[in-house]
């Protein structure tokens, strides 16, 4: 079957640096989506990654490993604003997106 | 209108009634899907549209059926709703289905079926 693993929730404290990791089993890959999503809204589109490497974005980076089936989120210089559920998508071989459950990540003062 | 919207915003509904999903996005994309957001679950697909006239099931299409006669036009009916038919509905829209297109999302549909 098709996996995508994510840490259900994190805490950070604002102005630090974050991590958020996925881990995925899928059939086939084209390609690695972050997206954000706060509470009560919809996901919007954070980062692309279809080859290995570092994509950076601003205070946002993605990092992805194909032979490890890995992706890790950078977000530095937290904000409250920041505060979100994060969720990482891998498009398999149908082009179809399987999505992670998502990491809430919590931001404290 | 700017990007996708969906009607309505949310919904009660009596277990055994029809109800249709509206959305419409204005950016002319070839690729629109449907999927439904369950606490605890990440973004399941339940119908997708590569192109205007063509449909596909996704993970969970059981008790679900779409439609794609335009290209702006995504419509969701449920059939006869069941109480495990409440969630969260987002509909979505890419240029195309591949490369580094990303997915924009409407701003959901919260239905309740009792």
């Amino acid at each position: 079957g098709q996996n995508i693993d994510q840490p259900t929730e994190m805490t950070a404290t604002e102005g630090a640096i974050v991590q958020i990791n996925c881990t995925y089993q899928t059939s086939g890959f084209n390609g690695l989506f972050w997206y954000q999503q706060h509470a009560g809204e919809a996901p919007t589109f954070l980062s692309y990654n279809v080859l290995d490497g570092l994509e950076e974005k601003g205070r946002f980076s993605s990092f992805l490993s194909r032979s490890k089936g890995y992706s890790y989120l950078l977000l530095k210089e937290l904000q409250m604003k920041d505060s979100a559920s994060y969720l990482c998508a891998v498009r398999d071989s149908n082009y179809q997106l399987i999505w992670g459950a998502g990491t809430k990540l919590i931001i404290k003062p | 209108i700017a990007g996708i919207t969906q009607a309505p915003t949310s919904q009660i509904l009596a277990a055994g009634r029809r109800m249709t999903l509206r959305c419409t996005q204005d950016m002319r994309h070839n690729a629109m899907y449907w999927y439904r957001q369950d606490l605890g679950l990440g973004l399941r697909l339940i119908h997708y549209s590569n192109t205007a006239g063509t449909t596909g099931k996704g993970e969970v299409p059981d008790g679900y059926s779409v439609s794609r006669a335009n290209t702006d036009d995504f419509p969701l009916t449920l059939a006869s709703a069941v109480p495990s038919q409440t969630s969260v509905y987002f509909c979505a829209s890419s240029a195309s289905g591949g490369g580094p297109d990303e997915q924009f999302f409407g701003p959901g549909t919260r239905l309740t079926v009792l």
